[in-house]
């Protein structure tokens, strides 16, 4: 069946470091593909998306690339805040079915001073 | 204007009682979704509801019973109540757009 693999958390950096998170995906055909962020204690955010190969979402400073030969969506950001501290769901949709998200386990990010 | 809304925000009950989430969005989508955050924070889609009619319900126990009276509108009702229900769950709506935009949780506590 269709899923998502994530890095495992949690991540820690200092701030202004580099963020990579990783996420690579297993669909049956051409899916789009989604970043999620969720803060402590509050709902999901769309992030950023890409709905085809070689399309690049980016948003806030955050930006992925659609790779189909990888299989990959990963997350980067060149310089991380304190305010960035949450956790990031890679999540892929095929088109029908009802257009259900499957989500990734999501990676824990703590940026600290 | 709140997008997704979901009331309680917090529910704290003992087993076996029965208990009811609201959704209400007020984006025009026809679309809605139940998905439910386990305590390692995976997320899984539950129910979703495209114009009032049922078109996903993945493995769920029978005491899980979406309802939907209007498009705006999706709740959920939980019968016999189990320690295990406890998670928080997301009420989510799509439009044409085919971005998924999601309510604040309900976190529900089964004692």
């Amino acid at each position: 069946g269709d899923s998502v693999t994530q890095m495992e958390g949690p991540v820690t950096l200092s701030e202004e470091a580099f963020l990579t998170i990783n996420c690579t995906y297993t669909a049956t055909g051409y899916p789009s593909l989604f970043w999620y962020v969720q803060y402590p204690g509050e709902g999901l955010q769309l992030l950023l998306k890409a709905t085809k190969a070689d399309d690049k979402g980016s948003n806030k400073g955050f930006e992925a690339t659609y790779r189909k030969e990888t299989t990959s969506f990963h997350l980067e950001k060149g310089s991380v805040q304190v305010s960035d501290s949450a956790v990031y769901f890679c999540a892929l949709r095929l088109t029908g079915g009802g257009n259900k998200l499957t989500f990734g386990t999501g990676t824990q990010l703590k940026v600290e001073l | 204007d709140t997008a997704v809304s979901q009331t309680p925000k917090y529910l704290v009950t003992q087993m076996g009682n029965d208990k009811s989430i609201k959704c209400e969005q007020n984006l025009g989508h026809d679309t809605m979704y139940w998905y439910k955050q386990d305590s390692k924070k995976f997320l899984k889609i539950m129910f979703s509801y495209n114009n009032k009619e049922l078109i996903i319900n993945e493995t769920v126990p029978n005491r899980f019973s979406p309802k939907s009276p209007d498009k705006a509108h999706l709740n959920l009702h939980i019968n016999s109540l189990e320690l295990g229900d406890s998670a928080v769950y997301f009420c989510a709506s799509m439009g044409l757009q085919e971005t998924q935009y999601f309510g604040p949780g309900t976190r529900l506590l089964v004692l």
